[in-house]
């Protein structure tokens, strides 16, 4: 069975640095890619950041490009969002998901965690 | 940015009705138009990838279609466990989008 568990989330300061990881289990985790996608409170979904197995191929939304970093370690099974300078409108729970098709390419979400919430406030 | 607008943004019905929910991109995504539900406190769950595709054990009820601009998640008859939010999600082209969401609720 498929396990995402995130971790990292918390109060942060406007300006400040968190790192949010994902511990995957349950499936070959450098077989497929990796989603970071996000969900501000009584809010819709926004795509994050995506990853391949091997970290050859990222992507980013604009909102996030040039503050959030994407890495996985899969020695570790584990992703990672380095996110800094956060501002007001990071605050968000982030959900960390595995990809549909195990392929070297990204698709699309397919399994999700349960999210870590970050809360940007001062 | 392809801009995916899901409507209406509320449906209200009855269990055993047929649920019809659009989603229009602003630009052709091809069939890379896949369909999440979620429910209160839950994260999100595939039911639908490449427009007609099932996940893996999702019902037959649900079904997609479409491609290019318009497509269309229907719920033949509905469930009492399906009344909740959907979002339909583009991958043509990054960045990746979301739709709003089409709010599913009980009659």
């Amino acid at each position: 069975e498929v396990q995402l568990v995130e971790s990292g989330g918390g109060l942060a300061q406007p300006g400040r640095s968190l790192r949010l990881s994902c511990a995957a289990s349950g499936f070959t985790f450098n077989d497929y890619a990796m989603h970071w996608v996000r969900q501000a409170p009584g809010k819709g979904l926004e795509w994050v950041s995506s990853i391949n197995w091997n970290s050859g191929s990222i992507g980013y939304a604009d909102s996030v490009k040039g503050r959030f970093t994407i890495s996985r370690d899969n020695a570790k099974n584990s992703l990672y969002l380095q996110m800094n300078s956060l501002r007001a409108e990071d605050t968000a729970l982030y959900y960390c998901a595995k990809d549909l098709v195990r392929t070297t390419a990204i698709t699309l979400p397919s399994s999700w965690g349960q999210g870590t919430l970050v809360t940007v406030s001062s | 940015e392809i801009v995916l607008t899901q409507s209406p943004a509320t449906l209200s019905l009855s269990p055993g009705e047929r649920a019809t929910l659009s989603c229009r991109a602003s630009q052709s995504v091809s069939s890379y138009l896949a369909w999440y539900q979620q429910k209160p406190g839950q994260a999100p769950r595939l039911l639908i990838y490449d427009a007609s595709n099932r996940a893996t054990g999702i019902p037959a009820r649900f079904s997609g279609s479409g491609s290019g601009t318009d497509f269309t998640l229907t719920i033949s008859s509905l469930e009492p466990e399906d009344f909740a939010v959907y979002y339909c999600h583009q991958r043509n082209n990054w960045p990746i989008t979301f739709g709003q969401g089409t709010r599913l609720e009980i009659k």
